[in-house]
């Protein structure tokens, strides 16, 4: 049964603390991309990443930080840097060069 | 910068009748498209999608249109039905790059 998860569906946090998002994928795909999504802005590219221990900023990485240690994780750790945290964050993976991308069911982080 | 626009924020349409939701790209290198649906407090999920070279790809209810002149393209449902009521995004890529995603369309098919 591949998909992939994202771990917990809702995230509450109190202002000043940092918050790692979990993302894991069992599809086998390379590439690993993390969203946000505010009321009427669509989904705005963060971080992605196209192999293992290799990571790109995407539109608005300021406030946020990645990892990819192995190819069926990549969580986002979002910061206190970050000025405006509350939101919907989407993880999706697809496969090297592909265009379409498979999506978790999101988290929901409010933060307080 | 928005390389890909949905200038309609939302739709309205009966069950029964076709809906035609719309997308606009400035990028000239984009060389795929993507059509997702999005339930509330859910992850997008792909419903189709049609490459540069081709300019009509269907899928049961489902049809996506590409004028590459225009730089347009569009999603028809027919027939449409209730449970089709969802946010709709456009998204386009370059050479299998990331996706550019567009604003999305709410679509409300009303019974």
């Amino acid at each position: 049964d591949g998909g992939i998860t994202q771990s917990p569906k809702y995230l509450f946090r109190k202002e000043g603390q940092n918050v790692t998002l979990s993302c894991e994928q069992n599809l086998n795909h390379d590439a690993m991309y993390w969203y946000r999504q505010d009321p009427g802005q669509g989904l705005r590219l963060i971080y992605y990443s196209q192999i293992v221990n290799d990571f790109q900023k995407g539109d608005i990485a300021e406030g946020y930080s990645v990892s990819r240690e192995k190819k069926e994780s990549f969580p986002l750790t979002v910061t206190s840097a970050q000025k405006n945290p509350t939101a919907f964050y989407l993880c999706a993976s697809s496969m090297y060069g592909q265009g379409q991308q498979y999506f978790g069911p999101g988290t929901r982080l409010t933060v307080t | 910068d928005q390389q890909v626009k949905q200038n309609s924020p939302s739709l309205s349409v009966q069950e029964g009748r076709i809906s035609i939701l719309n997308c606009d790209y400035t990028n000239s290198m984009f060389d795929y498209f993507l059509w997702y649906k999005k339930y509330p407090a859910e992850g997008p999920t792909f419903l189709i999608s049609i490459s540069s070279i081709k300019d009509k790809n269907e899928d049961g209810r489902f049809t996506v249109f590409l004028n590459k002149s225009a730089k347009h393209l569009s999603l028809h449902i027919v027939p449409s039905q209730p449970g089709d009521s969802a946010v709709y995004f456009c998204a386009a890529s370059a050479y299998g790059n990331k996706l550019v995603f567009g604003a999305g369309t709410i679509l409300r098919v009303k019974s």
